[in-house]
């Protein structure tokens, strides 16, 4: 079946280094692939999405890439700031009518000053 | 724009005893989702709903779990007996139109459940 993998966490950074998290995912078809965080105590909200290969989503400085020959949407950031210390979960949903989002396990960041 | 509302934040309850989590979807939105997202965990979807039929609830435990959207707009979902491990946060969420490749779908802030 259709699933998302994502590197293992924790990810613990200092302020303005790079990041990167890898994100794979397994689907039928050409799937929307998407980015969510979920800050401390807060419901998930839509970092990014891409709905095609190639696509590039970004949003507050983070980019991902859908990349259909390696099969993968990484997340980037040239700078992070201790604000982006979050859950970042990435996920995939089908063109199918009545399919809803798979979400990889989530990667924790944390970024200190 | 309102959100996704959710009620109540937070519950605990014994085991065997039931709960229920109400959703509001965003005006307008026809689909409407229920996640389970288990500590440490991605979200894992119990069901889904178009206006006010069931699309997929496959995942779903039916012999504990049911819920319902009659009028197509605001949800119920609900835990009969409750066990240890469905603690968890349960998560609504609704999108505008299920046909539409890569359509957004947007997150209530969860309900928080404490099985004791």
């Amino acid at each position: 079946g259709d699933s998302v993998t994502q590197m293992e966490g924790p990810v613990t950074l200092s302020e303005e280094a790079f990041l990167t998290i890898n994100c794979t995912y397994t689907a039928t078809g050409y799937p929307s692939l998407f980015w969510y965080v979920q800050y401390p105590g807060e419901g998930l909200q839509l970092l990014l999405k891409a709905t095609k290969a190639d696509d590039k989503g970004s949003n507050k400085g983070f980019e991902a890439t859908y990349r259909k020959e390696t099969t993968s949407f990484h997340l980037e950031k040239g700078s992070v700031q201790v604000s982006d210390s979050a859950v970042y979960f990435c996920a995939l949903k089908r063109s199918q009518a009545g399919t809803a989002l798979i979400f990889g396990k989530g990667t924790t960041l944390s970024v200190s000053s | 724009e309102a959100g996704v509302a959710q009620s109540p934040r937070y519950k605990i309850i014994e085991k065997r005893q039931s709960v229920a989590f109400w959703c509001n979807p965003i005006s307008g939105h026809a689909t409407l989702y229920w996640y389970q997202q288990i500590l440490g965990q991605g979200p894992k979807l119990l069901i889904q709903f178009q206006n006010n039929g069931v699309v997929d609830d496959s995942q779903l435990p039916k012999d504990r779990f049911s819920a319902e959207r009659l009028k197509g707009v605001d949800s119920t979902l609900k835990i009969q007996p409750a066990k240890l491990e469905d603690s968890a946060v349960y998560l609504c969420a609704s999108s505008l139109k299920e046909l539409i490749a890569g359509n957004t779908i947007y997150f209530g802030e969860g309900s928080w459940l404490t099985v004791v």
